[in-house]
């Protein structure tokens, strides 16, 4: 089955530094790439959506220029949290979709826990 | 736009009895839906899905759902309960068209008491 891996699974880091957290695609091509936080005993919120090749899309309230994402291939997407605050920890999760396999499939990697100190 | 609701946020059930977790939908258009669990510091574990066909969906794990188009709902069923289906769980819907990212429900965490 269609498998996606995120890197690191938790990080912490201290407050001012930058963050970069890797989305693979490891059987399948991520024509498009999902990434969600999760605060703890909460929902998945999503974050942004990007197309391989193309800017993200971010949700309402989240800041582009903090939490920059790239799609700059068909197996991975990067998130990086730009100058973390502690109100930044959270629960971040990536989940891709291939779109040539049709449209309702969405796999979730595993996770990346951000605790900023 | 898509949304769901999880009436309720703890769900506890003897170990053996039935258990059911509740779980509506709003979107425009047909929905795919979708059930996931997350134990504690893991990721989403997928367990089933309603695209079309039968409205009975059968899952991992011994979990079903049943779609029900005239009240927009999407329950998610076992008959038997084990302790280690203690966990939280996620209901999700998108619209069937177009490239759209899964819409979450609150959660609704489920106790499984032996």
């Amino acid at each position: 089955g269609a498998v996606v891996s995120q890197h690191p699974s938790w990080v912490i880091c201290k407050s001012g530094t930058s963050v970069k957290i890797e989305c693979r695609s490891l059987d399948f091509q991520a024509t498009t790439m999902f990434w969600y936080r999760q605060f703890p005993k909460q929902s998945l919120m999503l974050m942004a959506t990007s197309n391989e090749g193309s800017k993200a899309t971010y949700e309402q309230g989240v800041e582009k220029d903090k939490f920059l994402i790239n799609h700059a291939s068909l197996t991975l997407s990067t998130l990086t949290v730009t100058s973390a605050h502690p109100e930044d920890s959270s629960f971040y999760i990536c989940s891709a979709r291939d779109l040539s396999q049709g449209a309702y499939e969405q796999y979730f990697g595993p996770g990346t826990r951000l605790t900023v100190t | 736009a898509q949304s769901v609701a999880q009436p309720e946020d703890q769900v506890n059930v003897a170990e053996g009895n039935p258990l059911t977790v509740k779980c509506t939908y709003s979107v425009s258009g047909n929905p795919y839906l979708f059930w996931y669990v997350q134990y504690p510091n893991r990721g989403l574990q997928f367990l089933l899905k309603y695209i079309t066909g039968d409205n009975l969906v059968k899952g991992s794990y011994g979990f079903e759902a049943e779609f029900n188009k005239s009240q927009t709902s999407f329950h998610l069923k076992k008959p038997s309960a084990l302790v280690s289906d203690s966990a939280l769980y996620f209901c999700a819907v998108r619209a069937n068209s177009g490239n759209t990212p899964l819409v979450f429900g609150k959660g609704t965490r489920l106790s499984v008491i032996a």
